[in-house]
């Protein structure tokens, strides 16, 4: 199906555990983005790509790494998870017109 | 960089009420100002957005303002619907990638 999606849409892990979250798009747009929903804190950017092979950090870059090989996947891994990890993770994508299309979100518990 | 406040944190109207949520930001070189709802269980979808060159913008029931010299702008639903009981996201950004988001409203219509 055409769009943005998101693996696994829940997941619970244990700290310490690497853990990765997947993303794919259908429209070939150039950026992709990667956000966390925490209560109080509304949408923090935690990632974005304008390209393949090309990444930058967000507001909340420390605990995590993302990758851009192919335009269509920008995965998120948490190398060793901790319990503040817990959260709401989306990914959405923007063709470079300003508007981001996100997905259905990924809920992530770390015991 | 670009800080966005947003006001209120929840808002109760009655159905067919208007509501107005409130936004400013920090960044006086910021040219895009969307807006984003979310429902319950799902991502973020833009509703109305405005570019620093125009002060009002509407689409049916819901409109923007913006006011450049006080850095703020404002959401506007008029007539609202009990469709309308949401979260919505102001946002702002200065160039066609990374957008910096507010940290909400839950907005309840009342029957």
């Amino acid at each position: 199906d055409a769009g943005i999606t998101q693996s696994p849409r829940y997941k619970i892990t244990e700290t310490g555990r690497q853990v990765t979250l997947m993303c794919h798009q259908t429209w070939s747009h150039s950026y992709m983005f990667w956000y966390r929903q925490d209560l109080g804190h509304g949408l923090r950017l935690i990632y974005y790509s304008a390209a393949a092979d090309i990444t930058d950090k967000g507001e909340v870059p420390d605990g995590y790494v993302v990758s851009r090989s192919k335009t269509e996947n920008f995965p998120l891994t948490l190398e060793s998870a901790t319990r503040s990890q817990t959260s709401v993770y989306f990914c959405a994508s923007s063709g470079g017109g300003n508007e981001q299309f996100f997905g259905p979100g990924t809920r992530l518990t770390v015991l | 960089g670009e800080n966005v406040e947003q006001h209120p944190s929840t808002l109760s109207v009655q159905e067919g009420d208007s509501a107005v949520i409130k936004c400013t930001y920090s960044d006086s070189a910021s040219n895009y100002f969307p807006w984003y709802k979310q429902e319950l269980g799902k991502g973020p979808q833009l509703i109305i957005d405005i570019r620093s060159n125009v002060g009002e913008k509407k689409d049916q029931r819901i409109a923007v303002t913006l006011n450049k010299t006080a850095k703020h702008f404002s959401l506007h639903i008029t007539e609202t619907q009990p469709e309308d009981s949401a979260v919505y996201f102001c946002a702002a950004s200065k160039r066609d990638d990374k957008i910096i988001f507010g940290k909400g409203t839950r907005l309840h219509i009342l029957p």
